[in-house]
């Protein structure tokens, strides 16, 4: 079983829309997630942090984390087109036996908002 | 410079020549990683580095080589490669040893083809 999944996609939504974005994961002990936003032929950023179940919210980004469910997803609020992009979401890996800061990304979600 | 710095950004080199990827990260971090991103699959975690150290090799071929001299700057360096290693090469960087709170940094890449 891979260790973070994102099923989904690829995702379109009009403009001014909520775009959701899903992701699962296995390892029921992990304790933060992380989602990057990855632009054609760019490389990964940073959009979001979460640490605690529940809800974060970062201007039109909210994170949510579900550990009971192991689930967390990102909601794009007031969607633009400019957030078209890929959307990966990150866990930490165990793999090895040690984690040392690593982290397991799911496959992407492509999300298109047109005008 | 801020950030993490990776050079060169594009990379064309036959399968029997030597080439080195460079990386330098100014946050002040001492993880460093290696990342593989091919098209349609996820990133793929190639190596770690803290404090210097190799902690992580992800069953990698040899002809890729790490090479970390200090915590700032990492270096992979390539040798005999296969056409199936043409990938977006990424480094990034973390704070140490938090295995839940691992916020990683990525650099530009170095899109890499092997002809």
């Amino acid at each position: 079983q891979k260790e973070v999944e994102q099923n989904s996609g690829p995702l379109s939504v009009p403009e001014g829309a909520i775009a959701s974005l899903n992701c699962t994961y296995s390892d029921r002990g992990s304790q933060s997630f992380f989602w990057y936003r990855q632009y054609s032929g760019k490389s990964p950023e940073l959009i979001m942090s979460i640490y605690s179940n529940g809800d974060k919210e970062d201007g039109r980004f909210t994170a949510q984390l579900n550990k009971a469910s192991q689930y967390v997803s990102l909601l794009i609020r007031d969607s633009q087109p400019s957030d078209s992009a890929t959307y990966l979401c990150a866990g930490p890996s165990n793999a090895g036996g040690t984690s040392y800061g690593k982290l397991t990304f799911g496959q992407g979600t492509i999300l298109t908002v047109h005008p | 410079e801020t950030g993490v710095t990776q050079t060169p950004r594009h990379l064309v080199m036959g399968m029997t020549n030597k080439k080195s990827l460079k990386c330098e990260q100014h946050l002040g971090h001492n993880a460093m990683y290696w990342y593989k991103q091919s098209a349609k699959k996820p990133l793929e975690l190639m190596f770690v580095y803290s404090l210097e150290e190799r902690v992580e090799n992800n069953s990698v071929p040899s002809r890729f080589s790490p090479e970390c001299p200090n915590s700032s700057h990492l270096f992979l360096h390539l040798h005999t490669l296969q056409p199936e290693d043409s990938a977006l090469y990424l480094c990034a960087s973390s704070k140490k040893y938090r295995a839940d709170n691992t916020e990683a940094f990525f650099g530009q890449g170095t899109r890499l083809t092997v002809v």
